[in-house]
């Protein structure tokens, strides 16, 4: 594997239901982000993991959870989700202390809330 | 106003036109410039990065940067219809990278 992989690639859950989104990154980085990018909206930062702590929480409503066991796993636990969380959910990694603007995505997940 | 301003397209040219992409931004503090593209139902990718004002080339794009009107652009010559993705700009000053909406190109044959 390499770059940055996420699964599921897709995923349809009721209202109710748990789930969680995984990422895995194979660039050595140590920081890692989820994104969230719907249509004709910019894409938004939900979370940073920066040496696997968490360093940037933009006011992401609480069903949404973020786990960062080590430097190269991500993970976004769901619960009770709206239908307006249905969207495109992208985890990308950097390097801190480098350009760490270069950000690396995966290929995303798309969710849908029935 | 948002911080990052790009027309969401479609924008649809014939294959061998140079493509001109932009986007505007009010935050004067931004100082590195990145452009992303997207294909469908794939991560965004960096294509370009610009540290500042100035040019900078890469094979058929070239990204420019005037901070002094606060705008920046990329150019894509002789466009090919495996340049059809959706480009994002995005841009930090010390802190974390805003993107723009994205604009959709389409070249056809």
């Amino acid at each position: 594997e390499t770059g940055v992989t996420q699964t599921p690639r897709h995923l349809v859950m009721g209202m109710t239901n748990k789930k969680s989104l995984k990422c895995e990154q194979h660039l050595g980085h140590n920081a890692m982000y989820w994104y969230k990018q719907s249509a004709k909206k910019p894409l938004e930062l939900m979370f940073v993991y920066s040496l696997e702590e968490r360093v940037e929480n933009n006011s992401v409503p609480s069903r949404f959870s973020p786990e960062c066991p080590n430097s190269s796993h991500l993970f976004l636990h769901l619960h009770t989700l709206q239908p307006e969380d249905s969207a495109l959910y992208l985890c990308a990694s950097s390097q801190e202390g480098h350009v760490d603007y270069e950000q690396y995505f995966g290929p995303g997940t798309r969710l849908t809330v029935t | 106003q948002k911080e990052v301003e790009q027309d969401p397209g479609p924008l649809s040219v014939p294959e061998g036109a140079i493509v001109s992409l932009n986007c505007t931004y009010s935050n004067s503090a931004f100082q590195y410039f990145m452009w992303y593209r997207q294909y469908s139902r794939k991560g965004p990718e960096l294509l370009m990065y610009t540290y500042s004002s100035g040019n900078k080339e890469d094979g058929r794009f070239t990204a420019q940067v005037d901070k002094s009107s606060k705008y920046i652009s990329l150019f894509i010559r002789d466009s090919q219809p495996s340049d059809s993705a959706t480009y994002l700009c995005a841009m930090s000053g010390t802190d974390k990278l805003i993107f723009g909406t994205g604009t959709r190109l389409q070249v056809f044959p």
